[in-house]
């Protein structure tokens, strides 16, 4: 079983639409969880983190945390074609194998 | 304020030789990890080193080792190459003061290094 775990995808949402991104985790001690997103060709650069459970939002976005599920959701909301990206899920420092996704115009 | 700077950017080796790469963190961090990004496998974390010292390390082989010095820059050295070490390799730092507890974990990356071995 791996550490972290998300659907591959592809996952593909029209513009303006909320985008849900999910993640499991197997280390139930776990304190702390990241969103990131990675550009073609580009570096992960950080969505935000939350380490407490219930809800952050941040503008557009969502982070959820539920640990006695060890499930981290990323929720999109109203999303831009610039939002299409490899989404990766960061628990500790261990990376989820991401989720790609494209939003039509 | 600079940001995470890894050299080089692009190398070329053959089976067998042995590769060093450098990775300068924010000035500030303290701490240094390195991931292997291949489009098979994502992002699988190496290791980790803070204040010199190697503080995580992921499940590779003992052909992949590491260093921290005193002034936070690590290098990452594989040895015997093999194809399957074929891979982008990325370095970030994090533990900014100010960040909080969660917040200093936060990583900032480089460029990555892309190594191509033949």
């Amino acid at each position: 079983q791996k550490e972290v775990e998300q659907n591959s995808g592809p996952l593909s949402v029209p513009e303006g639409a909320i985008a849900s991104l999910n993640c499991t985790y197997s280390d139930r001690g776990s304190q702390s969880f990241f969103w990131y997103r990675q550009y073609s060709g580009k570096s992960p650069e950080l969505i935000m983190f939350i380490y407490s459970n219930g809800d952050k939002e941040d503008g557009r976005f969502t982070a959820q945390l539920n640990k006695a599920s060890q499930y981290v959701s990323l929720l999109i909301r109203d999303s831009q074609p610039s939002d299409s990206a490899t989404y990766l899920c960061a628990v500790q420092m261990r990376f989820g194998a991401g989720t790609r996704l494209t939003v039509k115009p | 304020k600079a940001g995470v700077t890894q050299t080089p950017r692009y190398l070329i080796k053959t089976r067998g030789q042995q590769v060093t790469l450098s990775c300068s963190p924010i000035s500030g961090h303290r701490s240094v990890s390195w991931y292997q990004q291949t489009p098979g496998q994502g992002l699988q974390f190496l290791f980790e080193y803070f204040s010199e010292t190697q503080r995580n390390k992921g499940n590779f082989p003992g052909r992949f080792s590491g260093r921290q010095f005193s002034n936070s820059r690590s290098e990452m050295n594989v040895s015997t190459l093999e194809l399957g070490d074929s891979a982008l390799y990325l370095c970030a730092s994090s533990g900014g003061r100010g960040m909080g507890l969660s917040g200093a974990n936060v990583l900032t990356f480089g460029a990555g290094s892309r190594l191509t071995v033949l």
